[in-house]
């Protein structure tokens, strides 16, 4: 069980837009960043979004992130087959010691 | 480039140990922290263990702590994960990640991230 919950699944024919939602804590998104990672079939994550909305160079500005509460969204619009990965959210958690989070993930689809 | 490659995984039964590296290139090692991310077959992330830029601070996941050590050797560039007492719970695809300064840098990210080297524990 994750502590940041994703829904597992997300679909889009091109063009569309899309949005995958994130649910934390305060102890976490209500209180920390919030970082999403993409991971193509067979290959390893890659930053989408860090610090809730900030794009690193190289990445399209199809894709966006926002944060409101303890919830975080990415949305991806002009939906693209290349687009087609599993999405991670993820963030510090306060709790206790202190950790890293991710959510359980959400499959992509393009139709 | 910035690089990381990392090694050690393979197939070991449970109670054993294991160790695993990670070799960086492209970019000043011992200015970063550095965490171990694990993958289970079919599954999704799981923070493992991070490592502050001079090993000053460390910190691990509930479900390793006792169990794993991470180190790092900055004069080679390398980072490591000594797992001990391996369960079958622990098999997974272990990635090393680049992060900020302190391994508990809230505002700073995993990025790049290694290949992963497959770790399966089984008899």
């Amino acid at each position: 069980q994750s502590v940041l919950t994703q829904p597992p699944s997300a679909s889009g024919t091109p063009g569309q837009r899309v949005t995958i939602s994130c649910s934390g804590s305060s102890s976490n998104i209500g209180s920390n960043y919030v970082y999403w990672y993409q991971q193509l079939p067979g290959t390893a994550p890659k930053l989408l979004i860090y610090r809730n909305n900030q794009r690193p160079s190289g990445v399209p500005d199809r894709f966006s992130g926002s944060k409101s509460g303890t919830s975080a969204s990415l949305a991806i619009s002009g939906l693209r087959s290349e687009d087609e990965a599993d999405y991670y959210c993820a963030a510090w958690d306060d709790s206790l010691s202190g950790s890293w989070v991710f959510g359980g993930g959400t499959k992509l689809t393009v139709l | 480039e910035v690089q990381l490659v990392e090694s050690g995984g393979g197939l070991v039964q449970p109670g054993r140990s294991l160790r695993l590296s990670c070799a960086a290139s492209g970019f000043t090692f011992d200015d970063y922290a550095m965490h171990w991310v694990r993958q289970a077959p079919g599954k999704g992330l799981e923070w493992v263990s991070g490592i502050s830029w001079n090993s000053g601070s460390i910190g691990y996941a509930d479900s390793v702590k006792g169990r794993f050590t991470i180190s790092r050797d900055n004069a080679k560039n390398s980072l490591y994960l000594q797992m001990n007492s391996l369960r079958a719970e622990d098999t997974a695809l272990y990635y090393c990640a680049k992060g900020g300064h302190n391994w508990n840098d809230v505002e700073w990210w995993f990025d790049p991230w290694g290949q992963g080297t497959l770790v399966t524990v089984s008899s």
